[in-house]
């Protein structure tokens, strides 16, 4: 059980598009759900917390104009880049809480490439 | 704000060994702290959870201490395994939230 996926694994895209990663609970239901960047040898960064139903809470330094998040049901929580830059190129990892609400599932991760 | 120290240099070992990994934090102790494995190009995966009121913590060839006097938790690996070989990552709650904060991780290498 616990069973997070991300979609799509691995995106390139052109300078000033926009892109949209889905990230899904496959055999639970999640109100909460988390993403995180991360840069090559460095930690996960929290970018923001995701509630079903309700706006995302972002961290501090992440712009919530840029990197939208929308939770619109307990299994589905969508994160869009708009107007990627390369600066923005990075893996992109969605988790979601299960359970006791303290442990966190992680997706496989979405490797996001801006030329 | 919760500042996680993990070991940056790689840890090789021979299998059949004992690695064990260490993970540090600076201010207030949390109520709790977990343990990752992280393998390349790959979301993190649960290992452990650790209470503050647990000294130590067993799931199978995996062990987790918690000392909060000494603000540390150390991780160990018996009988490691080429498979064993990842990078680990330390986590704990910042103060009253769900959200974790995650140490820069330690490679594992476990050479046969």
């Amino acid at each position: 059980g616990a069973v997070v996926s991300q979609h799509p694994s691995w995106v390139i895209c052109k300078s000033g598009t926009s892109v949209k990663i889905e990230c899904r609970s496959l055999d639970f239901q999640a109100t909460t759900m988390f993403w995180y960047r991360q840069f090559p040898k460095q930690s996960l960064m929290l970018m923001a917390t995701s509630n079903e139903g309700s706006k995302a809470t972002y961290e501090q330094g992440v712009e919530k104009d840029k990197f939208l998040i929308n939770h619109a049901s307990l299994t589905l929580s969508t994160l869009t880049v708009t107007s990627a830059h390369p600066e923005d190129s990075s893996f992109y990892i969605c988790s979601a809480l299960y359970g006791d609400a303290e442990t966190q599932y992680f997706g496989p991760g979405t490797r996001l490439l801006v030329l | 704000s919760q500042k996680i120290e993990q070991n940056s240099e790689a840890l090789n070992i021979q299998e059949g060994k004992t690695a064990t990994l260490t993970c540090n934090y600076t201010n207030y102790s949390p109520a709790y702290l977990q343990w990752y494995r992280q393998d390349p190009g790959r979301g993190p995966v649960f290992l452990l959870l650790i209470r503050e009121n647990e000294k130590e913590k067993r799931k199978e060839r995996l062990k987790v201490t918690f000392d909060t006097t000494l603000k540390q938790s150390l991780f160990h690996i018996t009988a490691s395994q080429p498979a064993d070989s990842a990078t680990y990552l330390c986590a704990l709650p910042p103060s009253g939230y769900s959200t974790l904060t995650f140490g820069k991780g330690t490679m594992l290498l476990v050479s046969p």
